[in-house]
């Protein structure tokens, strides 16, 4: 079947760096998701990988590496703002792509 | 600006009540989506729709319906609601496939 793990909650000083993990098992992989929701909101999507290696979008960065099964969120130069909630995600494995199975998050508070 | 708007922010309903809650999208997107959120569960999905008139099952469908008579309309209903089905519900959209959702603001159903 289908799992995704990542820790539930993690703490860290704001100016910090931060590495949320995520691992999954799935038996197609078809890229893994990131999505930010802060509390009582919507969640927002951060990144896509399908590649293995590291993509940087400002001072949110995404890795994957398919072989382990493992992702994980870096977010750089943390601010109070970044204190959500961070979902990673990968499509469902028996309805097809355009469907997202979703972990149970990690909730990220930021300290001064 | 892309939307998914949700009928209600915040609704309290009694025991045995047919609730109906309703996600529009502006974004002209095939697929459209119900989750309910709870604490330490994280995102699970209710229903899904590829198209109109069309609807599959997600992982906990039990004690819920769904409609889509148009492409940017997707209801949930609870055929009879429950102190169970007090949760977090968000709609959410895309388009084709392995491509970001998004999300609505989310309706938070209390049941009492």
């Amino acid at each position: 079947g289908q799992n995704i793990d990542q820790p539930t909650e993690m703490t860290a000083t704001e100016g910090a760096i931060v590495q949320i993990n995520c691992t999954y098992q799935t038996s197609g992989f078809n890229g893994l998701f990131w999505y930010q929701q802060h509390a009582g909101e919507a969640p927002t999507f951060l990144s896509y990988n399908v590649l293995d290696g590291l993509e940087e979008k400002g001072r949110f960065s995404s890795f994957l590496s398919r072989s382990k099964g493992y992702s994980y969120l870096l977010l750089k130069e943390l601010q109070m703002k970044d204190s959500a909630s961070y979902l990673c995600a990968a499509p469902r494995e028996e309805t097809g792509a355009n469907n997202l199975f979703f972990g149970t998050g990690t909730r990220l508070t930021v300290i001064p | 600006d892309v939307k998914v708007t949700q009928s209600s922010r915040y609704l309290v309903k009694r025991t045995g009540e047919k609730v109906f809650l309703e996600c529009v999208q502006d974004m002209d997107h095939e697929n459209m989506f119900w989750y309910r959120q709870d604490p330490g569960l994280g995102l699970r999905l209710i229903y899904f729709s590829y198209d109109v008139k069309m609807k599959e099952k997600g992982d906990i469908p039990e004690g819920y319906s769904v409609s889509r008579e148009k492409k940017e309309r997707f209801s949930l209903i609870l055929e009879s609601a429950s102190t169970n089905q007090t949760s977090m519900y968000l709609c959410a959209s895309s388009s084709g496939q392995l491509s970001e959702a998004f999300f609505g603001q989310g309706t938070r159903l209390t049941v009492v």
